[in-house]
């Protein structure tokens, strides 16, 4: 079975700052690790991914990840915080053996203080 | 260019209807997933489909959930029988191709289906 856990159900930082939004998973084989990111009213869209290669990921408006196989974490930051950046973010794990199957977390809600 | 549409955007239904929810994936993409999120979870695997089969049908939580994709482009989640726990917000996700797993998904807005 497959597994992901967001510790952290709100993350609060002001904006400039850096943030940092937990990410642990649990999955048989190697993992593909996704980060996506849903605004108010908005569908999920797609922010990074690790598939293979560099640890470190860089994604879209600034944001980046990165994987650490022994602490099987996918951990997503950004250097400076924006206000517009407040929003709810999921981590999503599937096997490389089963390619449909996606597991998601419960979701961070990151709120960005001016 | 079009993203991944659904209808009706909510459905109200009373318990032991049957309801229907469409799903349009982006043109061309082979690989269509439902969700299922309720209030304050992620977004939880139902049904995954590669081309017009269902590759792993192993979310779907009982034998009153069905989907068809007959066409291998627009797909129907079919709900026998509805209960209040059905109650929660239908996503539907499309990828270019599923087979290898390293595509991200692209989501649909979801039906928001409540059952009275």
């Amino acid at each position: 079975a497959q597994s992901v856990a967001q510790p952290e159900d709100q993350v609060n930082v002001a904006e400039g700052n850096p943030l940092t939004v937990k990410c642990t998973y649990s999955v048989s084989g190697n993992p593909y690790l996704f980060w996506y990111v849903q605004y108010p009213n908005r569908g999920l869209q797609f922010l990074l991914k690790y598939i293979t290669g560099d640890n470190l990921v860089k994604g879209s408006y600034g944001f980046e990840a990165e994987f650490n196989k022994s602490q099987t974490s996918f951990h997503l930051k950004k250097p400076s915080a924006l206000v517009s950046d407040s929003a709810l973010y999921f981590c999503a794990v599937r096997p490389n053996t089963n390619a449909g199957k996606s597991t998601f977390g419960d979701g961070t809600t990151l709120t960005v203080k001016p | 260019g079009a993203g991944v549409s659904q209808t009706p955007s909510n459905k109200v239904t009373e318990k032991g209807k049957y309801v229907e929810l469409r799903c349009d994936p982006i043109s061309g993409h082979t690989a269509l997933y439902w969700y299922r999120q309720s209030l304050g979870q992620g977004p939880e695997f139902l049904i995954y489909f590669q081309g017009t089969g269902a590759a792993d049908d192993s979310g779907l939580p009982n034998d009153r959930f069905f989907a068809v994709r007959p066409e291998g482009s627009v797909s129907t989640l079919k709900i026998q029988r509805t209960e209040r726990g059905d109650s929660a917000v239908y996503l539907c996700a499309s990828s270019p191709d599923g087979l290898a797993g390293v595509n991200e998904q692209f989501f649909g807005p979801g039906t928001r289906l409540t059952v009275l």
